[in-house]
């Protein structure tokens, strides 16, 4: 079976400017959820969507939203970008409470 | 506030030996738990779950849960270099409504193995 694919990989944005990431689960999945990963904060959880409906929240600002497809793949957005966002966003699929991340986007702002 | 902790670590150890990971939680209606192994650049990579009280034995890797002290460990058996990563320990929250809820992750182990 293929992984959890994200796209793109890197991406390089300023201040002010909206960005969205693409997360394609693993074929047979349903639930996708979103994390967010920087040096200081280590893993943090932004949201999980299970058949097209967010199903769980972090503590994010609404600046950041998702939604999910059909299809299972899911989108995150993140709008006004800040300094802060800087990190790697992981996206993670599970059938079950086992979770497997894809490879990351590495969002660096400038 | 649901809370994973881990020692951050630098945990150093030489070739062949034991390294042993240790995790708390805070939560004490968590079911789930797990270890994921993340290198330098990389995304995290499941290594081992758990579920009851015990050990999990799989490979050179063993996952030992304690629920009444809520205290998840990992040995990594006979250490190899390529072992040096950072260990995660995650804990599945479960939310309101019986869904699956989500991971809190700790903040991680570094483990060097030396050769």
């Amino acid at each position: 079976k293929a992984g959890v694919t994200q796209t793109p990989r890197y991406l390089i944005k300023t201040r002010g400017q909206q960005v969205t990431l693409s997360c394609s689960p693993i074929s047979g999945h349903r639930s996708v959820s979103w994390y967010q990963q920087t040096p200081g904060q280590g893993l943090q959880f932004l949201f999980e969507y299970f058949s097209e409906t967010q199903r769980n929240k972090g503590n994010f600002p609404g600046r950041f939203s998702g939604r999910q497809f059909s299809n299972s793949r899911s989108e995150m957005n993140v709008s006004t970008l800040e300094l802060g966002d800087s990190a790697l966003y992981l996206c993670a699929s599970s059938s079950d409470e086992t979770q497997y991340f894809g490879p990351g986007t590495r969002l660096l702002v400038l | 506030q649901k809370e994973v902790e881990q020692n951050s670590g630098p945990l150093s150890v030489p070739e062949g030996a034991i390294a042993s990971l240790n995790c708390t939680y805070s939560d004490r209606g968590s079911q789930s738990f797990f270890w994921y192994r993340q290198y330098s650049g990389k995304s995290p990579e499941l290594i081992m779950s758990i579920y009851s009280n015990g050990d999990k034995e799989d490979g050179r890797f063993t996952a030992q849960l304690n629920k009444a002290s809520q205290y998840v460990s990992l040995l990594i058996r006979d250490s190899q270099p390529s072992d040096s990563a950072t260990y995660l320990c995650a804990v599945n929250i479960r939310n309101y409504g019986g869904s699956q809820g989500n991971l809190i992750f700790g903040k991680g182990t570094k483990l060097s193995v030396k050769p």
